[in-house]
């Protein structure tokens, strides 16, 4: 399986700022998926992140609180702009593994807290 | 249609005992149907999964077993430790949407 990496893996936020939120992998992939997991509950997609052309995101998230970047086949950003309390997470990247996009690993999570 | 409703919520065992998960899903366009591990501050770990057209699989001390007539399948951990404390989800896959769908999530703790 590949091997992804987050940066930051924590960060305390005020209110109105924004975060970026990076994702490396060590190999290329073609597909890249973010996940918001908030505390103690399940996954919830929030876009899907292919090379090349505009990321797909899932009702209930939009471009402008959520843009994604994905300059090249090992790496993509996802920033959360104007950040409130509810946005307080865990921001997940995932990337199909061996071209299977059923098959997903995920990153370490990045845990965010807005104050 | 696109839930994926996992039970229990929580569950706990002694050492050597044999936790059951459960989740129910209604879309039979669900294709891929895998677990994911996830120990606290770590992201959720592949464990383990199966397609439709085949009712069990067994990998080490995990084994799903899938019923597609009740659209059902479930976790079992054999000779559980205390180091298979976490929290379990299913999920459901479609390639129609190309998504993965997460049950709610299971917390299992295992005691010595």
């Amino acid at each position: 399986s590949a091997v992804i990496s987050q940066k930051p893996s924590r960060d305390i936020c005020q209110r109105g700022t924004s975060l970026t939120i990076q994702c490396q992998v060590d190999s290329q992939v073609t597909m890249m998926f973010w996940y918001r997991q908030q505390p103690g509950q399940s996954l919830t997609l929030i876009a899907t992140a292919n090379q090349g052309s505009e990321a797909t995101y899932e009702s209930g998230f939009v471009i402008d609180k959520f843009p994604i970047s994905r300059p090249n086949l090992t790496f993509s950003t996802l920033t959360v702009s104007n950040m409130s309390p509810e946005d307080s997470s865990i921001y997940l990247c995932s990337v199909e593994g061996n071209g299977k996009s059923y098959e997903q690993y995920f990153g370490p999570g990045t845990r965010l807290t807005v104050t | 249609q696109q839930q994926v409703k996992q039970s229990p919520q929580s569950l706990i065992v002694q050492k050597g005992g044999i936790p059951i998960i459960n989740c129910a899903y209604e879309n039979t366009a669900f294709d891929y149907f895998p677990w994911y591990q996830q120990f606290p501050g770590k992201g959720p770990a592949l464990l383990i999964a199966i397609r439709p057209d085949v009712s069990e699989k067994k990998e080490g001390r995990f084994t799903i077993s899938f019923n597609k007539s009740a659209k059902q399948f479930s976790l079992h951990i054999m000779d559980s430790q205390p180091g298979d404390s976490a929290t379990y989800f299913c999920a459901a896959y479609s390639g129609n949407t190309g998504k993965l769908i997460f049950g709610q999530g299971t917390t299992l703790q295992v005691k010595p």
